[in-house]
Parts: C-alpha cells; structure tokens; sequence
C-alpha cells in the first residue's frame, strides 16, 4: 500500500476567497484524481489529475473553478476558486498505484466549510 | 448510462449478528467492483474488489462479498458484526483499465447496536 497525505486536513474560509489542497503520495502513481462528496451524499469525480498537462474535467466542474495542477507523479493540487457556502465539502484525492492497475486508494481528505 | 444503486440507506444491525448490504450496477462493459469504508471524519478505506475469479471474495475485517453477473449484484458481508464496524459503506464500479475513475453508489450508513 501507499501513504496518501492531504493538506490541511481542514480549514473553514470566507465566501470569495481561495483555498488550494495539496496532494502528496510516498509510492509510485499512474493515476491521481479528486473527488467531492458534499455533506451526507456520495462521491464525485472532479476531474483526473494529469502529469504535466491540463486536468481532465467531470461534466459540471470547470477548470475556472477547480484548478488543478500535478507538477510529477507522486504530487498534485486542487485550488477552490471564489468560494461559496455551497463549496463547503470533503475534497478527497486518489490515486492508482503502479502495478495495482484499477485499484484506488484514497486520502484522507480534506473537509472546508466556506462562511 | 453506468451507475450503482445501494437501496439501503441506514441499517441497523446488533452486535453479533450477521450483516447483508447491497449494491447493484449497471455497467456497458466487464466491470471492476469495490467496497469502500468511511468512518465518521475519516477517508476511504478499500475494504475489497472483484475483477475476475472467483465471485466470492475475501476483504479485509472479516468482510466477504459475492458478485452475481445475472443479477448485476456484488453484495457485502460480513457473519458477525462489531461495534467498530459502525460507518458508512461505499460500492463502486469501475473499468479494467488504470485511467478510469470509480462511480459510486450513495452509500449505506450502518449502525450497530447492543
């Protein structure tokens, strides 16, 4: 298995600002996505983080928005633009590791609450 | 168009006694099939997958689950419940391919009881 560490574990913002969460896997990576899942429901799939070129974005989410960058393998992250209270979420990232071809496993995500 | 469908949204289950939640999929090609855990403010944790084999297959916590292709199903088990097990559980499906992300299900809230 790998260690999956996300930064900050949570943080609570005001309506219009920014908040960027970071990323980070100790393994070798073949993928790395981000997920939302708002208060009480289900995951979804914000876009798929890719190397050294633009994110590839779920229908919904813009790249306005949701920012994202992965500079190597191993690190990537999701900037929440503007925010509003409708924001407030768990932003999770996962990742499939090499030779583990399907298989995510997740990090422990990062809960925001926007006022 | 591809989806799972958990039907249960909150059990209840004593301590000690055996537990069934279900998943059911749709999905156009040869799926991949997981379970995942959540406990409260904690992140995902991959209690098992399906993606070929045998269509019983062993987790991690004493947790089992049957994939049924004729009935599109890929229920988890487990024969004796503990406490700790209380949480939210996850289904999910995705392809056999690395690029791929999961679809989820809406999740199952288990409780268990004294």
């Amino acid at each position: 298995s790998a260690v999956i560490s996300q930064k900050p574990s949570r943080d609570i913002c005001q309506r219009g600002t920014s908040l960027t969460i970071q990323c980070q896997v100790d393994s070798q990576v073949t993928m790395m996505f981000w997920y939302r899942q708002q208060p009480g429901q289900s995951l979804t799939l914000i876009a798929t983080a890719n190397q050294g070129s633009e994110a590839t974005y779920e229908s919904g989410f813009v790249i306005d928005k949701f920012p994202i960058s992965r500079p190597n393998l191993t690190f990537s992250t999701l900037t929440v633009s503007n925010m509003s209270p409708e924001d407030s979420s768990i932003y999770l990232c996962s990742v499939v590791l090499a030779g583990r071809s399907g298989e995510q496993y997740f990090g422990p995500g990062t809960r925001l609450t926007v006022t | 168009a591809q989806s799972v469908t958990q039907p249960d949204i909150h059990i209840t289950v004593s301590e000690g006694a055996s537990l069934e939640l279900r998943c059911n999929y749709s999905y156009g090609a040869t799926p991949y099939l997981f379970w995942y855990v959540q406990s409260p403010g904690q992140g995902l944790q991959l209690l098992l997958k399906y993606f070929s084999g045998d269509t019983l297959v062993q987790g991690i916590k004493g947790f089992e689950a049957e994939f049924k292709r004729s009935q599109s199903s890929f229920n988890l088990r487990k024969p004796s419940v503990h406490w700790s097990d209380a949480a939210e559980y996850f289904c999910a499906v995705g392809e056999m391919q690395a690029g791929t992300a999961l679809i989820f299900g809406k999740g199952t809230t288990l409780s268990v009881s004294s």
